[in-house]
């Protein structure tokens, strides 16, 4: 079946310019997790959804980034005013359910994001 | 979650078995030991996990010991293409408000050469 998807696969911007990143996570997968790995860095948790409720939103860096989730399916991260430290790959994970234990999470294969 | 100990680097001859160790000393008793890889300008891959048992997929053997407090995962035939970053996580069950996410160490580099 189908896998994450995420859309675009590379994104370049102008500082200061508002970016919108698209994950379409795996059909009936309740929980939904966003990472972004900078170069030289590790992945890093960004935020987790399940269903259309974020209960953990602990791994966002700023008040510029914000991420929503319809339908609980579609993801949206949003990044206003990019900054150059933004620049990173983001990655959209999903699993069939944040609740229990041993859950295994599948991840997209990112989005590029560089700021100029 | 429990921190994660695994060496930066390793290499492997093509067609023989790599192992791949971690450590895990102050593990939970209701936490996994997850294994992921992430192939150059790729998303991270699954592989296998287990909680006290040694398991086997098609990709990957997991060996944990007794006390939990180290494990191993054995890849039984390295090819090129297994050239990765591998990621020894541990992960608690996602009760509470660890919610499941993924805490991810430098891992370690896999290289397989012909």
């Amino acid at each position: 079946g189908a896998g994450v998807s995420q859309s675009p696969s590379n994104k370049v911007t102008e500082k200061g310019k508002d970016v919108e990143l698209r994950c379409d996570p795996i059909s009936g997968h309740t929980a939904l997790y966003w990472y972004r790995q900078s170069l030289g860095q590790g992945l890093e948790f960004l935020i987790y959804f399940q269903g259309n409720s974020a209960p953990d939103k602990s791994g966002l860096p700023s008040d510029r980034f914000s991420a929503e989730r319809t339908g609980g399916s579609v993801s949206t991260l949003t990044i206003q005013r990019t900054q150059q430290e933004d620049s990173a790959v983001y990655l959209c994970a999903s699993s069939p359910d944040g609740l229990a234990g041993g859950r295994t999470q599948y991840f997209g294969p990112g989005t590029r994001l560089t700021v100029l | 979650d429990a921190k994660t100990t695994q060496p930066p680097s390793m290499d492997c001859a093509e067609g023989r078995a790599a192992n791949l160790p971690c450590n895990h000393s102050t593990i939970s008793g209701n936490e996994y030991v997850y294994w992921y890889r992430q192939i150059h300008s790729q998303g991270p891959q699954y592989i296998i996990h287990g909680l006290k048992n040694n398991e086997t997929n098609e990709m990957a053997s997991l060996i944990i010991t007794e006390d939990r407090k180290s494990s191993t995962l054995i890849l039984p035939h390295a090819t090129l293409r297994d050239t990765a970053v591998y990621y020894c996580i541990v992960r608690a069950n996602a009760g509470g408000t660890s919610y499941g996410k993924l805490t991810f160490g430098q891992g370690t580099i896999l290289t397989v050469h012909p």
